[in-house]
């Protein structure tokens, strides 16, 4: 069974436009950690968010914040006003346990902002 | 700029090679993590490493190696070189790897097995 779902393969969004991109996960480990990546076409990968499970707020870092649903097992992105520049892959990523720390990926949305 | 560095960019090579990836972590970073990103897997990790100690194992082929030097730079070794190993390879560090630290991702080789 998949660990992590981003069910949209590509979306298409207005420049200047709030974004919201999907994310659920699959874990019966109480504590784990969801992460957000940005893969734009240069191919680097760009730390975006962090959110730990016992975290008691919604994490968030500039335009980017999640929207964390512990019941529902989603953590997902919303980048607020779009800009050109957040078009690109993106990458819903966990880490299971305290111990290890290898992360899980999904498959990624391509997001693309048109002007 | 992530602060990693990963050489070569870009590695052109036949079936049957070996090949070596390098990287740099970012200054002060002792954790020290290989990725494989292909069209059909997804990304895939491969290997930890911890001050220089391998701290967890992923789905590395045994045909690939890794390891990481007193300087904390740490290289992959991938052998007998076939088709599917065309991917892209990326290393990230973090600095003492405990729960919540962001990994930072180096620019990535490309690997292509002709």
């Amino acid at each position: 069974a998949q660990k992590i779902t981003q069910t949209q393969p590509g979306m298409f969004v207005q420049e200047k436009e709030a974004v919201t991109l999907d994310c659920t996960y699959d874990t019966s480990d109480p504590s784990y950690g969801l992460f957000w990546y940005k893969q734009p076409s240069s191919g680097e990968m760009i730390f975006l968010i962090y959110q730990g499970s016992y975290d008691q707020q919604n994490a968030t870092e500039g335009r980017y914040s999640l929207n964390f649903q512990k019941a529902r097992k989603s953590a997902n992105l919303v980048i607020s006003a779009s800009q050109l520049g957040d078009s690109a892959m993106y990458f819903c990523a966990m880490r299971e346990g305290r111990s290890n720390y290898q992360l899980i990926w999904g498959a990624g949305t391509k997001l693309i902002i048109k002007p | 700029d992530s602060g990693v560095t990963q050489t070569p960019k870009h590695l052109i090579t036949a079936t049957g090679q070996r090949v070596t990836l390098r990287c740099s972590p970012r200054s002060g970073d002792l954790s020290v993590y290989w990725y494989q990103q292909s069209l059909d897997q997804g990304l895939q990790f491969l290997i930890q490493y911890y001050n220089g100690e391998e701290r967890a194992k992923g789905n590395i082929l045994e045909r690939f190696s890794a390891q990481q030097f007193p300087d904390l730079h740490s290289e992959l070794n991938l052998s007998s070189l076939e088709l599917g190993d065309s991917a892209l390879y990326f290393c990230a560090s973090s600095t003492r790897a405990r729960e919540g630290e962001k990994l930072f991702f180096g620019s990535g080789t490309q690997l292509s097995v002709l």
